[in-house]
């Protein structure tokens, strides 16, 4: 089976602070993904990477940064946390689609609370 | 970017078929249409996919309209398991890899 981890199910962070979210999974896949999600917005694309130091910017990707030096693990920066990026965070990994195949399988999710 | 538009709740009773509609008016011909679901405290999971024709897998039905501005998810006998959010997405098979999400419909499986 595939499998997403995330380093916390729970994060508290205080405002200002550098917070690394972490994500890795072990099916080999060359994308990944971070994502938001807000009650009343769904989930919205933070950043994705097609492989290892590559990404591109998703949606919102204003106050967040990403890190891939290795396949299996792709990382949230947020340099200075703010109040507004209290948010569930979800990972997310696929095949590309060359390989035929358009699933992404999901993280369990952080919890992130500033304040 | 093309948009999903999902009512925010629905009922059912438990192992009586469950119809969850979708509007993407402005789907373009290349965009796939995917569900997801989102059981309590866990991260979405793939459902189901397609493009033109209605489509069966062992979790789920896919009914896409002629104009394929609507489609509709099925489940045949819908379980307490099932109760959860349903995401209906469009995916863009060219050009930037990303997936819109909508807000999903929150299902509620009666016993």
């Amino acid at each position: 089976d595939v499998k997403v981890t995330q380093s916390s199910r729970y994060l508290v962070k205080r405002t200002g602070e550098k917070v690394f979210l972490e994500c890795v999974q072990d099916m080999d896949h060359e994308n990944m993904f971070w994502y938001r999600q807000d009650p009343g917005l769904g989930l919205r694309l933070i950043y994705f990477s097609y492989d290892v130091k590559m990404k591109e910017k998703g949606d919102i990707p204003e106050g967040y940064s990403v890190s891939r030096e290795k396949k299996e693990r792709f990382s949230l920066i947020l340099e200075s946390a703010s109040t507004n990026q209290t948010s569930m965070y979800l990972c997310a990994s696929s095949l590309p689609i060359y390989r035929g195949t358009y699933e992404q399988y999901f993280g369990p999710g952080t919890r992130l609370t500033v304040t | 970017d093309a948009k999903t538009t999902q009512p925010n709740s629905m009922e059912s009773n438990e192992e009586e078929p469950v119809h969850l509609p979708c509007n993407h008016s402005t789907i373009s011909g290349t965009d796939y249409i995917h569900w997801y679901r989102q059981l309590p405290s866990q991260g979405p999971e793939y459902v189901i996919h397609g493009l033109t024709s209605n489509v069966n897998n062992r979790m789920a039905s896919l009914a896409i309209a002629e104009d394929r501005k609507s489609s509709t998810l099925i489940l045949h006998r819908a379980t307490l398991r099932d109760a959860a959010v349903y995401y209906c997405i469009l995916r863009r098979l060219t050009g930037t890899y990303k997936y819109i999400f909508g807000t999903g419909t929150r299902l509620k499986v009666l016993a």
